[in-house]
């Protein structure tokens, strides 16, 4: 099974500054299936990233993945505060995993 | 629009069973990978399984693995997910996603209790 790690566990941050999301692989990789998610109380999860870089539809551009093999991030250029919720990354393409978040909380 | 609705979830005693659904619509249901995820009570997201477009592939997370099923009928555009022996850790919201996460439904809650 593949194990993702993301750090930190909490962000705190003030609007428009600019927030960095890290995720790490157990093992590579393959095709860089990776993906990061929104996830706010009361509703479902939102993809904003997969293939590790390519924005999902409607997903503004201040959102940004990065990364290859086993190492990923996800970058909020100026935080809104509507992006104040817990992200996750997730491997898939066969079987699939999740890591375990990061809450970006307002500072 | 894609739409994903989950129904089938409730109260049930540690050692009993459950049959969740999910009615799809919106887009060509068949050709698409399924998908379930569940969010236990203060925890994060946990994969659980998912199934290939014609049904013939199966994934299940080690957690699951031998308790639960999932299954699908392309003629109903519906996915199910067959939940054997419960255990009080299996209580979550369980959402299908169509392929691992593009849409989700809201999730349709499972609480294991004696």
């Amino acid at each position: 099974e593949i194990v993702l790690t993301q750090s930190p566990g909490t962000l705190s941050l003030s609007p428009g500054e600019r927030a960095t999301l890290s995720c790490r692989a157990s093992q590579s990789l393959s095709n860089n299936f990776l993906a990061w998610y929104q996830k706010k109380p009361g509703l479902a999860p939102r993809l904003l990233i997969y293939g590790a870089s390519i924005r999902a539809t409607g997903i503004p551009d201040r959102f940004s993945g990065s990364g290859s093999g086993t190492d990923f991030t996800l970058t909020i250029s100026r935080l809104e505060p509507e992006d104040f919720a817990v992200y996750y990354c997730q491997q898939y393409g066969s079987s699939s995993t999740f890591g375990g978040g990061t809450t970006v909380e307002i500072k | 629009e894609v739409q994903l609705l989950e129904s089938g979830g409730g109260l049930v005693q540690p050692g009993g069973s459950l049959r969740l659904s999910c009615a799809a619509s919106g887009f060509t249901f068949s050709s698409d990978t399924m998908t379930w995820v569940r969010q236990a009570p203060g925890k994060g997201l946990e994969w659980v399984s998912s199934i290939s477009g014609g049904g013939a592939t199966t994934y299940y997370a080690d957690s699951v693995k031998g308790r639960f099923t999932i299954s699908r009928d392309n003629s109903r555009n519906t996915l199910y997910l067959q939940m054997n022996s419960l255990r009080a850790e299996d209580t979550a919201l369980y959402h299908c996603a169509r392929q691992y996460g593009a849409y989700w439904g809201q999730g349709t809650p499972v609480t294991v209790s004696s």
